[in-house]
């Protein structure tokens, strides 16, 4: 139980378009989804997080105008890269927690964004 | 902001070999030390929630210690087999649960 998807795996995108990364919780419903970002070597930082049927919370730091992030359900979260550039490349992951709980995370299995 | 470390960065063992690795994080204002596997391609899988100092946890051939006083967990790998490679990660959760800090992770790799 507690698998969560992530769509699609790799993408690569020319420089000022926008990519959208679905995050699903394919077995439990998740009022909470996060979004984080990993550069080479370094840690898994927050970006933001997604409430379900209400506004994202970003970190400091992240340009919400920049990553748009969407949770229409209980079950998917969409973390959409406008205007890309190449400075944008990264790892995005995601991760769930169970409705009601407060304790572990569920990841996705992450999307690796090249951005030409 | 919470610095959560882990060290080594990487460690390579042969399949047989015991090994342990170290995640350290503040220890004020402590809640909870969670420890996950992160396998090539796949999602991170949750190993351990520790919360209580003194706890120690098991799931097979893995168990993990945690010193809440001075601020330290322990993963231990007995007998490590190549399906145990894999990037180990530690994250500390703020009070609210809604934000982890991740350690950088430790990079298994046994070899056959």
């Amino acid at each position: 139980g507690a698998v969560v998807s992530q769509h699609p795996s790799r993408v690569i995108c020319k420089s000022g378009t926008s990519v959208k990364i679905e995050c699903r919780s394919l077995d439990f419903q998740a009022t909470t989804m996060f979004w984080y970002r990993q550069f080479p070597k370094q840690s898994l930082m927050l970006m933001a997080t997604s409430n379900e049927g209400s506004k994202a919370t970003y970190e400091q730091g992240v340009e919400k105008d920049k990553f748009l992030i969407n949770h229409a359900s209980l079950t998917l979260s969409t973390l959409t890269v406008t205007s890309a550039h190449p400075e944008d490349s990264s790892f995005y992951i995601c991760s769930a927690r169970l409705a009601g709980t407060q304790e572990t995370q569920y990841f996705g299995p992450g999307t690796r964004l090249l951005v030409l | 902001i919470l610095n959560v470390e882990q060290s080594p960065q990487s460690l390579h063992v042969q399949e047989g070999d015991s090994t342990n690795f170290t995640c350290s994080f503040p220890s004020s204002n402590f809640y909870a030390l969670h420890w996950y596997r992160w396998e090539t391609a796949k999602s991170p899988e949750a190993l351990f929630v520790m919360t209580l100092n003194g706890d120690e946890k098991k799931k097979g051939r893995i168990s993990a210690t945690l010193n809440t006083k001075e601020g330290y967990s322990y993963l231990y790998i007995k007998g490590s087999q190549p399906e145990d490679s894999a990037t180990y990660l530690c994250a500390s959760p703020k009070y609210n649960f809604n934000k982890f800090y991740f350690g950088s992770g430790t990079k298994l790799n046994v070899k056959p």
